[in-house]
């Protein structure tokens, strides 16, 4: 079955804590990406890998680091230094010509 | 002012009608233009994918693009319950970085 699978689905943390979100893709697409979605506003490009051990900044990477050692996996940590990390997390790769095809999604609580 | 620009509703229609939903942009630099579809606690599926101005139909979806005015727009006929979702634009140049709208959400009455 391909998709695009993110792990957990909810996750809870205490203020302060650093927390990984898991991102796989076994559609072999080269790119992937993170968003954050907040009501209202759209979705917002976190950060961006196009090649492995390769990533870039998007619009709101402060708070947030990736690593992409696997073509397969994009994790995202998101940090103490994220001021307000409650949020719905989107993972994303490219297909075809660049449309995004989107994983499930985690929603993060932080408390 | 955002880059794009769509009203988040809510819209609230009975079944049957006509759903139309529409974006506006500032850059005139765009020129691919989508369409996705999320549910409730659901990751946005991709709907429409246009590149030119004009329309694309795709059974009961329609998109159209007009980038001499920049705006873009969404008609979903004979709406059913099932339609009920929010409805996210999005658009780029030439590159990979999507602009996305808010999101218009969608109640279709049965």
């Amino acid at each position: 079955d391909g998709g695009i699978t993110q792990s957990p689905k909810y996750l809870f943390r205490k203020e302060g804590q650093n927390v990984t979100l898991s991102c796989e893709q076994n559609l072999n697409h080269d790119a992937m990406y993170w968003y954050r979605q907040d009501p209202g506003q759209g979705l917002r490009l976190i950060y961006y890998s196009q090649i492995v051990n390769d990533f870039q900044k998007g619009d709101i990477a402060e708070g947030y680091s990736v690593s992409r050692e696997k073509k397969e996996s994009f994790p995202l940590t998101v940090t103490s230094a994220q001021k307000n990390p409650t949020a719905f997390y989107l993972c994303a790769t490219t297909g075809g010509l660049y449309e995004q095809y989107f994983g499930p999604g985690t929603r993060l609580t932080v408390t | 002012q955002k880059e794009v620009e769509q009203d988040p509703g809510p819209l609230s229609v009975p079944e049957g009608a006509i759903v139309s939903l529409n974006c506006t942009y500032s850059n005139s630099a765009f020129q691919y233009f989508m369409w996705y579809r999320q549910y409730s606690r659901k990751g946005p599926e991709l709907l429409m994918y246009t590149y030119s101005s004009g329309n694309k139909e795709d059974g009961r979806f329609t998109a159209q693009v007009d980038k001499s005015s920049k705006y873009i727009s969404l008609f979903i006929r004979d709406s059913q319950p099932s339609d009920s979702a929010t409805y996210l634009c999005a658009m780029r140049e030439n590159d990979y970085k999507l602009s996305f709208g808010a999101g218009t959400t969608v109640t279709v009455r049965a």
